[in-house]
């Protein structure tokens, strides 16, 4: 059945590290949102693509977030170098941008901690 | 997050009663009303969605009550059933991007 796969479900690193975080979205949809919840700050929206092309990451931290897809099957979310704070669930979720009523599937998240 | 603004930020409510959720926004230019359930250890599921041009929409037990002049939404479950205990979120949002309320963690007990 079709769902949105991201990979890995749990990390756990050390400060400073690098850590890379894998989405693949339904086939056939155009728009990937890239989001992070925490209890404090909910879901919060870090940055979306259409058609590949990155439309708004003003929810990132620029310094050290970057987000990218490669491929129409691929988007990534890298954090370098991790801090402690970064230490969320990470939700990969995609959608038929482009129309008004753009649901949002999402994936099962990567729990990631950051020690 | 704050052009939503989303209530209560919890709820406990008894098996077979009414749990009921708010949501107030600020952007107009939203057109697209929808909620979000969300199980532990799960991605949000998109539960029902309404659109600016009806007021109420009932799907089963759930229902979307919209007021476009007061810029809010509402959810409604009627016969809440301990299933539904789960974390609740609107989402207004539109041709752009969706901006999610803060959740709601709501528990029916039996």
């Amino acid at each position: 059945d079709a769902r949105v796969t991201q990979t890995p479900r749990h990390k756990v690193t050390e400060m400073g590290q690098e850590v890379t975080m894998r989405c693949q979205p339904i086939l056939g949809h155009n728009t990937v949102f890239w989001y992070r919840q925490t209890m404090m700050q909910g879901l919060e929206l870090l940055a979306y693509f259409r058609n590949r092309a990155p439309l708004d990451d003003s929810g990132m931290p620029k310094d050290r977030f970057s987000a990218e897809m490669p491929d129409a099957t691929l988007a990534t979310l890298k954090i370098q170098p991790s801090e402690p704070r970064d230490s969320a669930v990470y939700f990969c979720a995609s959608g038929l941008g482009g129309t008004v009523n753009t649901e949002a599937f999402f994936g099962q998240g990567t729990r990631l901690t950051v020690v | 997050q704050q052009q939503v603004k989303q209530s209560p930020q919890s709820l406990i409510v008894q098996k077979g009663g009414i749990s009921i959720i708010n949501c107030a926004y600020e952007n107009t230019a939203f057109d697209y009303f929808p909620w979000y359930q969300q199980f532990p250890g799960k991605g949000p599921a998109l539960l029902i969605a309404i659109r600016p041009d009806v007021s109420e929409k009932k799907e089963g037990r759930f229902t979307i009550s919209f007021n476009k002049s007061a810029k809010q939404f509402s959810l409604h479950i009627m016969d809440s059933q301990p299933g539904d205990s789960a974390t609740y979120f609107c989402a207004p949002g539109g041709y752009q991007k969706v901006t999610f309320g803060i959740g709601t963690k709501l528990q029916v007990i039996p």
